[in-house]
């Protein structure tokens, strides 16, 4: 199979400090992975892609500096929300992929991030 | 650009009835499209999908046809049950251009099935 985590499944912060979410492909090497948010009752939307040793691809209106995900291995990448507020509360989805560009996407469990 | 588009739940059936869930998309190229199911709390598990023109996927009773003329993809099953109580998330996965390889989502439609 392929399996992905993710770490926490669920997490509360107070607001202006930082959590970092894990994304671990468990079963296979993943070239690429993709961060998603998903607001309550709506789709999923894309936040950045990643390849291994790579930085990071950002979509248009999302902030870099807030949203830091590293790609340090094959099997695992890292979301850090920084100085959160109450509006970056959201559902945070990790996707995995083990080849870019036709290679279909395993998706994690998903991170409920709440912050206060 | 890309997009898809589902029809809007929340779609409430009974054991056994007759399931549809539209969809349709908009794309340049030949896309991949999909079906991912989304229990409660959970991440996105893929459904079923179909790469081409008139394949059909399937998958736990679900069917969905690749529709190119009507640029369609709607996902159908016979006899819902209990358990397929979910949201159902249609896809496209872009095979060109700087968006290869990205994935595109309809909005979700929640599916609840009564006993």
């Amino acid at each position: 199979g392929a399996v992905v985590s993710q770490h926490p499944s669920r997490v509360i912060c107070k607001s202006g400090t930082s959590v970092k979410i894990e994304c671990r492909s468990l079963d296979f090497q993943a070239t690429t992975m993709f961060w998603y948010r998903q607001f309550p009752k709506q789709s999923l939307m894309l936040m950045a892609t990643s390849n291994e040793g790579s930085k990071a691809t950002y979509e248009q209106g999302v902030e870099k500096d807030k949203f830091l995900i590293n790609h340090a291995s094959l099997t695992l990448s890292t979301l850090t929300v920084t100085s959160a507020h109450p509006e970056d509360s959201s559902f945070y989805i990790c996707s995995a992929s083990r080849e870019w560009e036709r290679g279909e996407q395993y998706f994690g469990p998903g991170t409920r991030l709440t912050v206060t | 650009g890309n997009s898809v588009t589902q029809m809007e739940g929340p779609v409430t059936l009974s054991e056994e009835a007759f399931l549809t869930i539209n969809c349709t998309y908009t794309a340049t190229g030949y896309p991949s499209l999909f079906w991912y199911v989304q229990y409660p709390g959970e991440g996105l598990q893929l459904l079923l999908k179909a790469t081409k023109a008139d394949d059909k996927g399937s998958n736990k009773g679900f069917e969905a046809t690749y529709r190119k003329e009507t640029t369609s993809f709607h996902l159908e099953k016979g006899s819902v049950q209990v358990s397929d109580s979910a949201v159902y998330f249609c896809a496209l996965r872009s095979d060109r251009g700087s968006t290869l390889g990205r994935l595109y989502f309809g909005r979700g439609t929640q599916l609840t099935v009564w006993p």
